[in-house]
């Protein structure tokens, strides 16, 4: 089975552009998850998709926003790009409801500049 | 919300030896404990997970250990090599609850030669 695909690998914006993230989970998880690592905070949770709604969020601004599609692809939003939005993007799928644990990507690594 | 607090940050052992790694979280409804191991610039990869009806996982030299009254939990590698080296997260979730990973903080583990 192919992992969870994330792409672009990398990106490199400026302060005030947006950006979309796309990742694809693992054949038959429909369960998506999107987190956002950094050096000083740690992996940090954004929010999960399930069924193409949101079921959990974290404490993130508005500016982060996401979506899932029907084949349970999804695509995570930043507006109005902040230096500080510089990290690694990571997505985790998994199996829902079944109690499976979460498989990440790659990771996308934005730098704003 | 949850915290999950992580010790040591960095811990370096000599190959053959074992290694530990404690976690300690404030949500008494947690019940998924889950390891993450992160070698440099890859995805974070489950190494053992342990939910709250069990006490002790192992998983040939790797075992994990729960105390549901104190709150921790505790990563044990044994019969260290070098191939141990990467920087280790655990995380807490409530399964059929919100299940977002609420992530420590890592330990960087080195094994010396």
């Amino acid at each position: 089975k192919a992992g969870v695909t994330q792409t672009p690998r990398y990106l490199i914006k400026t302060r005030g552009q947006q950006v979309t993230l796309s990742c694809s989970p693992i054949s038959g998880h429909r369960s998506v998850s999107w987190y956002q690592q950094t050096p000083g905070q740690g992996l940090q949770f954004l929010f999960e998709y399930f069924s193409e709604t949101q079921r959990n969020k974290g404490n993130f601004p508005g500016r982060f926003s996401g979506r899932q599609f029907s084949n349970s692809r999804s695509e995570m939003n930043v507006s109005t790009l902040e230096l500080g939005d510089s990290a690694l993007y990571l997505c985790a799928s998994r199996l829902r409801p079944e109690n499976q644990p979460q498989h990440f990507g790659d990771g996308t690594r934005l730098s704003i500049l | 919300g949850e915290n999950v607090e992580q010790h040591p940050s960095t811990l370096s052992v000599q190959e053959g030896d074992s290694a530990v790694i404690k976690c300690t979280y404030s949500d008494s409804a947690s019940n998924y404990f889950p390891w993450y191991k992160q070698e440099l610039g890859k995805r974070p990869q489950l190494i053992i997970d342990i939910r709250s009806n069990v006490g002790e996982k192992k998983d040939q030299r790797i075992a994990v250990t729960l105390n549901k009254t104190a709150k921790h939990f505790s990563l044990h590698i044994t019969e260290t090599q070098p191939e141990d080296s990467a920087v280790y997260f655990c995380a807490a979730s409530i399964e059929k609850g919100n299940e977002k990973l609420t992530f420590g903080t890592g330990t960087r583990l080195t094994i010396i030669p």
